[in-house]
């Protein structure tokens, strides 16, 4: 299987902050990474597909980057509503795994 | 919309089997558009993916629980069903089903593969 790190596992931020999120894989992916957010009590919500793609509807200031085993999450002005656990999924081979998750928190 | 929805019994006990159905509304359930996935997460913890099955029944599992694992699906009532034997308290988590949106390509390669619409989650806890 391929193993996902996420890091860090937890970050505080303030509104308007610029954070970055990374995930490793533990073998190559190229670029078949998805990211998704969670809010607590809530279902994941799928952010970005294939590594850089911003789903249809998701605010811009997400954006995704990386190919091989190294990739991030830039959430550019954070906002209230992105205070939340962010999951990092690949999809290069099956079994489909995730990563253990970031929590962004308020600072 | 579509909407997905899974239910079952809340507690299951030990060594007995979890038994979940999907049930998916206003969606193309019967089309070869999608796969259809269970994912599971123990309170306070990450995703797990168990599984997901093909319209055409054909079913691909996750390794760590393939000795306890069968879905299945009944497209006259656009369903899809998961089957967990001899749990534990291990697998006391909230169960989702999901509908996965595969690009071009063929199984198990996808130029692109996500999950992109999820069910509430319906809570199991294994206890005697």
């Amino acid at each position: 299987d391929i193993q996902m790190t996420q890091s860090p596992s937890s970050l505080s931020a303030s509104e308007g902050d610029r954070v970055t999120i990374t995930c490793q894989a533990s073998d190559d992916i190229y670029n078949y990474l998805n990211w998704y957010q969670q809010k607590p009590g809530k279902v994941p919500k799928l952010l970005i597909y294939g590594a850089s793609n911003l789903r249809t509807g998701a605010p811009s200031r997400f954006s995704g980057g990386g190919s091989g085993t190294d990739f991030t999450l830039t959430i550019s002005n954070l906002q209230p509503e992105d205070f939340a656990t962010y999951y990092c999924q690949q999809y290069e081979n099956f079994p489909l795994t995730f990563g253990g998750g970031t929590k962004v928190e308020v600072k | 919309q579509v909407q997905l929805q899974a239910s079952g019994p809340g507690l299951v006990k030990p060594s007995q089997t979890l038994s979940l159905t999907c049930t998916v509304s206003n969606g193309s359930f019967s089309r070869g558009d999608y796969y259809w996935s269970w994912i599971r997460q123990p309170a306070g913890r990450g995703l797990e993916w168990i599984g997901h099955i093909y319209a055409t029944g054909d079913t691909n599992y996750n390794p760590s629980l393939k000795s306890r694992v069968t879905m299945s699906l009944d497209t006259s009532k656009s369903q899809f069903s998961l089957k967990l034997t001899s749990v534990t308290a291990a697998d006391t988590a909230v169960y989702y089903c999901v509908r996965d949106y595969f690009g071009s390509g063929s199984y198990p390669r996808y130029n692109f593969y996500y999950m992109d619409v999820w069910g509430k989650g319906t809570t199991v806890t294994v206890s005697s």
